[in-house]
C-alpha cells in the first residue's frame, strides 16, 4: 500500500519554511526520507521510528505521528541546495522483508 | 554507509533483447532490492534479491521478464529480457545496513535505459 504524499509540489524563497507529509492506512514501524536531484540517485535523510520520535538533518527535521500514522518533513529556512523531489519511504508493522515502499513524491523547488 | 557501484551507467537497447545489470556494494549487506522509476515518478520495488536462493518479486513482476541473481552479500545482477519500450526506466540497487536501533538503506546511482 503506497503512502500518500502531499503536497505534490511546492515552491519555496530561500529563507521560508515548507512541510511535507506523509500518510499511511497501514499501522508503520518505520519511516525514512530521501531528497533525489534530478538524474541523481535518491539520498537518505533520516528514519523516524513509531514512538513520535522527531530526526534532524542540516535545517531539515521530521516526526512521526503513530496515532495518525502519519510523518512530516520539515523545511526549515530554506536553502538553494534543499531544492529536489523528496520521498518517503514506510516500512509497515509485521510485514515481511523490511520492504520500503515509497509515496509518490514532492518537487521542492527553492528560488533565490 | 555503503558505496554502491552499478554497471552500466546507461544503455540503449533495441526490442526484444536483454540487458543484465550489475550491483556492487563495498561491505556485506543482508538486504539487496532493485527498484525501477519511470521518468518522473516514484520508486517501485522489482523484488528483493537474496543470497543463495530465488529473488522474491512483487506483484506486477516476474522471474521471467527479471531474472535476479545474488552469488553472495555484495553482489546482484538484474536482466531486463525481452525488452521493449515500455521497460525504458531508470533500474536502481538498493542496500540496507544493520544498525541500531533499525537498519538503513542506500541506493545506487541507478541504470537509465531506453529501449528503441
Amino acid at each position: 500500500q503506497q503512502p500518500v504524499q502531499s503536497p505534490q509540489a511546492v515552491i519555496l524563497r530561500e529563507g521560508e519554511d515548507a512541510v511535507i507529509n506523509c500518510s499511511s492506512s497501514k499501522a508503520l514501524y518505520s519511516v525514512h526520507w530521501y531528497r533525489q536531484k534530478h538524474g541523481e540517485a535518491p539520498v537518505f535523510l533520516m528514519i523516524l521510528l513509531k514512538g513520535g520520535e522527531q530526526k534532524g538533518h542540516e535545517k531539515i527535521s521530521a516526526s512521526f505521528n503513530e496515532k495518525k500514522q502519519q510523518s512530516s518533513l520539515y523545511l526549515t529556512a530554506s536553502q538553494l541546495s534543499y531544492s529536489g523531489t523528496y520521498f518517503c519511504g514506510t516500512e509497515i508493522v509485521g510485514a515481511a522483508g523490511n520492504k520500503l515502499t515509497f509515496g509518490g513524491g514532492t518537487r521542492v523547488l527553492v528560488k533565490p | 554507509s555503503a558505496v554502491i557501484s552499478q554497471k552500466p551507467s546507461r544503455d540503449i537497447c533495441q526490442r526484444g533483447t536483454s540487458l543484465t545489470i550489475q550491483c556492487q556494494v563495498d561491505s556485506q549487506v543482508t538486504m539487496m532490492f532493485w527498484y525501477r522509476q519511470q521518468p518522473g515518478q516514484s520508486l517501485t520495488l522489482i523484488a528483493t534479491a537474496n543470497q543463495g536462493s530465488e529473488a522474491t518479486y512483487e506483484s506486477g513482476f516476474v522471474i521471467d521478464k527479471f531474472p535476479i541473481s545474488r552469488p553472495n552479500l555484495t553482489f546482484s545482477t538484474l536482466t531486463v529480457s525481452n525488452m521493449s519500450p515500455e521497460d525504458s526506466s531508470i533500474y536502481l540497487c538498493s542496500v540496507r545496513t544493520s544498525g541500531r536501533p533499525t537498519d538503513t538503506q542506500y541506493f545506487g546511482p541507478g541504470t537509465r535505459l531506453t529501449v528503441l
